[in-house]
């Protein structure tokens, strides 16, 4: 049990243009969900909190209005990223919260071009 | 920030029981020691999680230490496809909302 799915696993958009990631908890409900990024070579970095029915809480340093974030349902959150410009390039990973445990969702692979 | 400290990479012979070992000096004690490991372009993966008792599972065992300043995790025998990225974290378990914070880990290196 416990599976979160995440898609598309890869994605490659042009510049200006806005991309949109899945992260569905399938076989649990989960009032809060994280998303993450990765650069290459290094460690996952929270991006913000999604919480079921509110307003994502976003960590310090990333753009509410450029990574929106929509949890409207307990069993799905998006992120969008908008107006994406190569140096958004990265990997972006969810997990989805359960009380002891974070299911991880595989990733997404995007490349702005 | 990571609460935790890591070796930032370990190798281990294939066969060979891999011991990794991680220290967070600042657990408080409602926090738990979990751990994560992250294989290449995947989604982090749960391994096992403990309070102050010793665990097992099938994927491996948690060692940790008296004071629960320090903990190991043991993978008894290392193949070549537990090479990846494990990541040390202490959080507080019975809460949903709470972050997991990932330190840079240890990459694991498991060698023919």
């Amino acid at each position: 049990g416990a599976v979160v799915s995440q898609h598309p696993s890869r994605v490659i958009c042009k510049s200006g243009t806005s991309v949109k990631i899945e992260c569905r908890s399938l076989d649990f409900q989960a009032t809060t969900m994280f998303w993450y990024r990765q650069f290459p070579k290094q460690s996952l970095m929270l991006m913000a909190t999604s919480n079921e029915g509110s307003k994502a809480t976003y960590e310090q340093g990333v753009e509410k209005d450029k990574f929106l974030i929509n949890h409207a349902s307990l069993t799905l959150s998006t992120l969008t990223v908008t107006s994406a410009h190569p140096e958004d390039s990265s990997f972006y990973i969810c997990s989805a919260a359960r009380p002891n445990f974070h299911t991880f969702g595989s990733g997404t692979r995007l490349t702005v071009v | 920030d990571a609460k935790t400290t890591q070796p930032p990479s370990m190798d281990c012979a294939e066969g060979r029981a891999a011991n990794l070992p991680c220290n967070h000096s600042t657990i408080s004690g409602n926090e738990y020691v979990y751990w994560y490991r992250q294989i290449h372009s995947q989604g982090p993966q749960y391994i096992i999680h403990g309070l102050k008792n010793n665990e097992t599972n099938e994927m491996a065992s948690l060692i940790i230490t008296e004071d629960r300043k320090s903990s190991t995790l043991i993978l008894p025998h290392a193949t070549l496809r537990d090479t990846a990225v494990y990541y040390c974290i202490v959080r507080v378990a019975g809460t949903s909302y709470d972050k997991v914070i990932f330190g840079p880990g240890t990459s694991l290196s498991v060698i023919p």
